[in-house]
């Protein structure tokens, strides 16, 4: 099984939807992220969580937010989807040990399309 | 002008032979440098990760830091079919698990 599981990992939605999009972990970390990939532009920081009760915006946060249930569980959700938020959707983990000095482990990924 | 930039490719070379992939960067602040594999339809997976300027070996895996021209690259010898995927860049200002910039990656094609 996937340290980090993301899901849906496709999702094909019309503007103004509400979408959540959800990402779980077995690594035991800390920290989760959620990034949007766009071709050309690599990957792009919307929100980051260093535990529960910490939650930052990004490089790219408006027209997104998120919740982090538990140390487990980090969703993400378009309150009201638009075209340009069609991209795809990574969730990232890494460990606080040795002063948060540990890369980022990333799921596979939603492919999310907004009509 | 985009902090980190990366050549996109695609990068089509024969079996066997020496990768060399790339990146510039404009913030002198960075301080950690990784790099990322990419398959289609999968997450970035960590290849190499290194703080310091000079060469750091993994197996078939080089990565060479110039901090003083703010430059990375990524040597693969004897590159292998399974090679091919996108290869990104990413690098930091305080510490690896902190928020990271990316370059656009490069797409590497290795024919048998």
């Amino acid at each position: 099984d996937a340290d980090v599981t993301q899901t849906p990992r496709n999702r094909i939605t019309k503007t103004g939807k509400r979408i959540m999009l959800e990402c779980s972990q077995t690594k035991g970390h800390d920290r989760m992220y959620w990034y949007r990939q766009d071709p050309g532009l690599g990957l792009r920081l919307i929100y980051y969580s260093f535990d529960v009760k910490d939650i930052n915006k990004g490089e790219i946060s408006d027209g997104y937010s998120v919740s982090r249930q538990a140390q487990a569980k980090f969703s993400l959700s378009l309150e009201s989807a638009i075209p340009n938020q069609t991209a795809l959707y990574f969730c990232a983990t890494s460990d606080r040990t040795g002063g948060g000095n540990q890369p980022q482990h990333f799921g596979d990924g939603t492919r999310l399309s907004i009509l | 002008q985009k902090e980190v930039e990366q050549d996109p490719g695609p990068l089509s070379v024969p079996e066997g032979a020496i990768v060399s992939l790339n990146c510039t960067y404009s913030n002198s602040a960075f301080q950690y440098f990784m790099w990322y594999r990419q398959y289609s339809r999968k997450g970035p997976e960590l290849l190499m990760y290194t703080y310091s300027s000079g060469n750091k070996e993994d197996g078939r895996f080089t990565a060479q830091v110039d901090k003083s021209s703010k430059y990375i690259s990524l040597f693969i010898r004897d590159s292998q079919p399974s090679d091919s995927a996108t290869y990104l860049c990413a690098m930091s200002v305080n510490y690896a698990g902190n928020m990271l910039t990316f370059g656009g990656g490069t797409r590497l094609m290795v024919k048998p």
